[in-house]
């Protein structure tokens, strides 16, 4: 079935230090890909997605790219911010009326 | 306009009980999720309602959970009894259209945690 796997938390960084949270995946077809994120005592927010192969996603400073070669998504930004401290999750759906498969999430602190 | 809304925001309650949690969507919303997150785990789908129609419910666990949508609108999901395994986050969602069409928006969640 179709799952998806991300790095281990939590992930520590300075203010202004790059961030890359990897993000694989395992499914049949072409699924959309996406990234939400929860911020302490929120609900999931969608941080970006993209729909099919090379497709970039970007929002708030943050990008990924759907690779369907190495089938991943992994998300990047230059310049991390202290309010970016949250947990991340990237997820996928195999199409329009399909639900969402979630990943484990990475927590993520950004330290002044 | 207001966000998905989840009652309560925490719950204890010991194995053997019942519980129900309650999600009010975003008004107009047809498209109602359930979702759980237990400990260090996925979050995983539960089911998903159009309007008042169950339309996926592969992710339920077991016959102990049951979920409703009297009317189109609120939604509930009951666990009883409830075990300790059953302990975990609950996400409610809503979209106005299908998933990957328009976006999900989450409640904040509700904490259940079985002792």
């Amino acid at each position: 079935g179709d799952s998806v796997t991300q790095m281990e938390g939590p992930v520590t960084l300075s203010e202004e230090a790059c961030l890359t949270i990897n993000c694989t995946y395992t499914a049949t077809g072409y699924p959309s890909l996406f990234w939400y994120v929860q911020y302490p005592g929120e609900g999931l927010q969608l941080l970006l997605k993209a729909t099919k192969a090379d497709d970039k996603g970007s929002n708030k400073g943050f990008e990924a790219t759907y690779r369907k070669e190495t089938t991943s998504f992994h998300l990047e930004k230059g310049s991390v911010q202290v309010s970016d401290s949250a947990v991340y999750f990237c997820a996928l759906s195999r199409g329009s009326g399909y639900a969402l498969n979630f990943g484990k999430g990475t927590s993520l602190l950004v330290t002044p | 306009e207001a966000g998905v809304t989840q009652f309560p925001s925490h719950s204890v309650i010991e194995k053997g009980q019942t519980v129900t949690l309650r999600c009010d969507p975003i008004s107009g919303h047809d498209n109602l999720y359930w979702y759980r997150r237990v400990m260090g785990k996925e979050i995983k789908f539960l089911l998903h309602f159009v309007k008042e129609s169950k339309q996926d419910e592969s992710g339920m666990p077991n016959n102990r959970f049951l979920a409703e949508r009297t009317g189109g609108t609120y939604s509930t999901l009951k666990v009883q009894p409830a075990e300790l395994e059953d302990s975990g986050v609950y996400f409610c969602a809503s979209s106005q259209d299908l998933v990957g069409n328009s976006p999900l928006h989450f409640g904040n969640g509700t904490r259940l945690t079985v002792t």
